[in-house]
């Protein structure tokens, strides 16, 4: 089954401290996208990557740190520095890098973060 | 800056009722997605529309793309409790082919049985 995996499901996190969401993808998407959804706002973009070992910033990349070390994996780390991160956050992949119109993105199931 | 405003934001049918959803931007769109979430789940892809006037269907609905390129509209026919949760609408309203996407707040849509 092709598709894209977000883990864990639900995760509870003190204040101060650190804490890494987990997004791989098999669909050999070169394009991931990591969003952030709360109530009545819609998703908002944090971090884009659109090729193995380079990232862009988003909308909203003030706290949050990433990696793209492999085609498949796109970690988010959410730093003590992120003011509100209770939020439910989702991660896209993309088929293209170059093309001449955008390509459709395709979502994992989306983690819950919740601090304490 | 670019924004995608959807309306309504909450709608309740009977089933079997038929309704629409619309998603209005103020400048071009340049690839018009809907999506559709359950509640605490990810999106599901739905369509995408990319010229002016154009309609895709799938199962009993049906989206459109207006001549401007400004306005989508999202149509259920004989709605069923399948079609609930929470209808989004995407757009790359930057000048196309930057595979960056802004979303509108959503529809919740609840059907009654």
């Amino acid at each position: 089954d092709g598709g894209i995996t977000q883990s864990p499901k639900y995760l509870f996190r003190k204040e101060g401290q650190n804490v890494t969401l987990s997004c791989e993808q098999n669909l050999n998407h070169d394009a991931m996208y990591w969003y952030r959804q709360d109530p009545g706002q819609g998703l908002r973009l944090i971090y884009y990557s659109q090729i193995v070992n380079d990232f862009q910033k988003g909308d909203i990349a003030e706290g949050y740190s990433v990696s793209r070390e492999k085609k498949e994996s796109f970690p988010l780390t959410v730093t003590s520095a992120q003011k509100n991160p209770t939020a439910f956050y989702l991660c896209a992949s993309s088929v293209r890098v170059a093309s001449v119109s955008t390509d459709t993105q395709y979502f994992g199931p989306g983690t819950r973060l919740t601090v304490l | 800056s670019q924004e995608l405003e959807q309306s309504p934001q909450s709608l309740i049918v009977q089933e079997g009722k038929n309704l629409t959803i619309n998603c209005t931007s103020s400048k071009t769109l340049y690839g018009l997605y809907w999506y559709k979430q359950k509640y605490g789940e990810g999106l599901i892809f739905l369509m995408m529309l990319q010229k002016g006037g154009e309609e895709k269907s799938h199962e009993k609905i049906t989206a459109k793309l207006d001549e401007k390129k400004q306005q989508s509209s999202l149509h259920i026919t004989a709605s069923q409790p399948s079609h609930a949760g929470i209808y989004l609408c995407g757009a790359d309203a930057r000048g196309g082919a930057t595979n960056k996407l802004i979303f509108g707040t959503g529809t919740l849509l609840a059907v009654q049985p």
